[in-house]
């Protein structure tokens, strides 16, 4: 069966700092990954994700993530962080064909809650 | 992406009582998904809402306590039936649409307290 480690649950940087969040999964085959976000009180909003292609992804809000097959992992970064960036992150991987209609069936991490300090 | 909204956006209900949980879209979506997000934790997939059709459930969950309805393209419902306090969650639901069925879209979540 899938899964998704983050393995740290708190993190807190400097506004402008870098940023780097971990995750890894376990997954048989080519994985489908996400990053999404969840600000206090929001729903989830989707960051980036990788199926395919060049393993550096790009997202929003100045996001972009690395997958390495390697080491199954799909960290995501940032080169500076701002205040607004405090919130939840939730690494997830997808499995696509487990509906019949398609779609995927998406297995989330933990998350880690970012703190950003002024 | 689709707009998805939630209906409540929160509710603090007794013990024992029901809720009953819409997902609106703004446009027609192929998947509906419902998601339960427990104080503290990640998210755990309830069931997909198949149009048509009966929902599909996850280990775990079952059409007593969790029966679901989508009755078209752009709406469904979750119901938490007979609830305890272990049901006070986040509950979201997500879409996946077009040739993009393999991204989900979130919604923004209806807070549940049960007393």
């Amino acid at each position: 069966a899938q899964s998704v480690t983050q393995p740290d649950i708190h993190i807190t940087v400097s506004e402008g700092a870098s940023l780097e969040l971990r995750c890894n999964y376990s997954y048989g085959a080519t994985p489908y990954l996400f990053w999404y976000v969840q600000s206090p009180g929001q729903g989830l909003q989707l960051l980036l994700k990788y199926f395919s292609g060049d393993t550096l992804v790009q997202g929003i809000k100045g996001f972009e993530a690395e997958f390495k097959r390697s080491q199954s992992s799909f960290n995501l970064r940032k080169p500076s962080v701002h205040w607004s960036d405090a919130a939840e992150y939730f690494c997830a991987v997808g499995d696509l064909g487990l509906y019949t209609g398609g779609g995927n069936k998406l297995t989330f991490g933990t998350g880690t809650q970012l703190k950003v300090e002024l | 992406s689709a707009v998805i909204s939630q209906k409540p956006s929160r509710d603090i209900c007794q013990r024992g009582t029901s809720l009953t949980i819409q997902c609106q879209v703004d446009s027609q979506v192929t998947m509906m998904f419902w998601y339960r997000q427990q104080p503290g934790q990640s998210l755990t997939l309830i069931a997909t809402a198949n149009q048509g059709s009966e929902a599909t459930y996850e280990s775990g969950f079952v059409i007593d306590k969790f029966p679901i309805s989508r009755p078209n393209l752009t709406f469904s419902t979750l119901t938490v039936s007979n609830m305890s306090p272990e049901d006070s969650s986040i509950y979201l639901c997500s879409v996946a649409t077009g040739t993009s069925t393999d991204t989900q879209y979130f919604g923004p979540g209806t807070r549940l307290t049960v007393l």
